[in-house]
């Protein structure tokens, strides 16, 4: 089964709309989590780091839970901007020095 | 401000030529990665090196080959190209605790 697993969506949102999305990772061990985003025929640019503590920046707000093993990212007063994919990215390797990225969620947000 | 060059955007190959792709980074990073990705398929690790002129597979090295002789220069080599190595190939680096930054991308289309 997929280490990182993301739901693909599209999320479909209207301008102002608060989303979010959730990624489970299936290694207990891990210690580094990110989401990522991407727009359309562009590389990934790091969006946020997680904390464990949880943390916000501006209108993103990103969510780690341990026991249940997911991360979660929240979105308010969506953008027309805010259109892109966002990449859950989770250190999965045993040895703790490699990054293992999700499938990915769309968000498409209309006017 | 952190710098991951690739050295073209777009590239048009012939079956069976030799394909080089060039990576730079200027900060100093041991870490460095090739991804291609692929609609619904999402990022697939090729090779990564953790240092000069070493070099690790991932999870599709059949068809490439890597080299890293500097430890700011990583190149993708694919020995013979195919048709079924069009895609999007995304170089990386960084470290799994900051997360990686990437290349734009070069769009390869074997014809």
């Amino acid at each position: 089964r997929k280490e990182v697993e993301q739901d693909p969506g599209p999320f479909n949102v209207p301008e102002g709309a608060t989303v979010a999305f959730n990624c489970t990772y299936s290694n207990s061990a891990s210690q580094s989590f990110f989401w990522y985003r991407q727009d359309c025929r562009k590389e990934p640019k790091l969006l946020m780091s997680v904390y464990s503590s949880g943390n916000e920046d501006g209108r993103f707000t990103a969510q780690l839970n341990r026991a249940s093993q997911y991360i979660s990212l929240l979105i308010r007063d969506s953008k027309l901007s805010d259109s892109a994919t966002y990449l859950c990215v989770v250190n999965e390797d045993n040895a703790g020095n490699m990054l293992t990225f999700g499938g990915g969620t769309r968000l498409m947000v209309k006017p | 401000d952190v710098k991951v060059t690739q050295s073209s955007r777009y590239l048009v190959k012939r079956t069976g030529e030799k394909v080089f792709l060039e990576c730079v980074q200027d900060m100093d990073h041991e870490n460095m990665f090739w991804y291609r990705q692929d609609p619904g398929l999402g990022l697939r690790l090729i090779y990564f090196s953790y240092d000069v002129k070493m070099k690790e597979k991932g999870d599709i090295p059949e068809g490439y080959s890597v080299s890293r002789e500097k430890k700011e220069r990583f190149s993708l080599i694919l020995e013979s190209a195919s048709t079924n190595q069009t895609s999007m190939y995304l170089c990386a680096s960084g470290r799994e605790i900051n997360g990686y930054t990437f290349g734009s991308g070069t769009r390869l289309t074997v014809v």
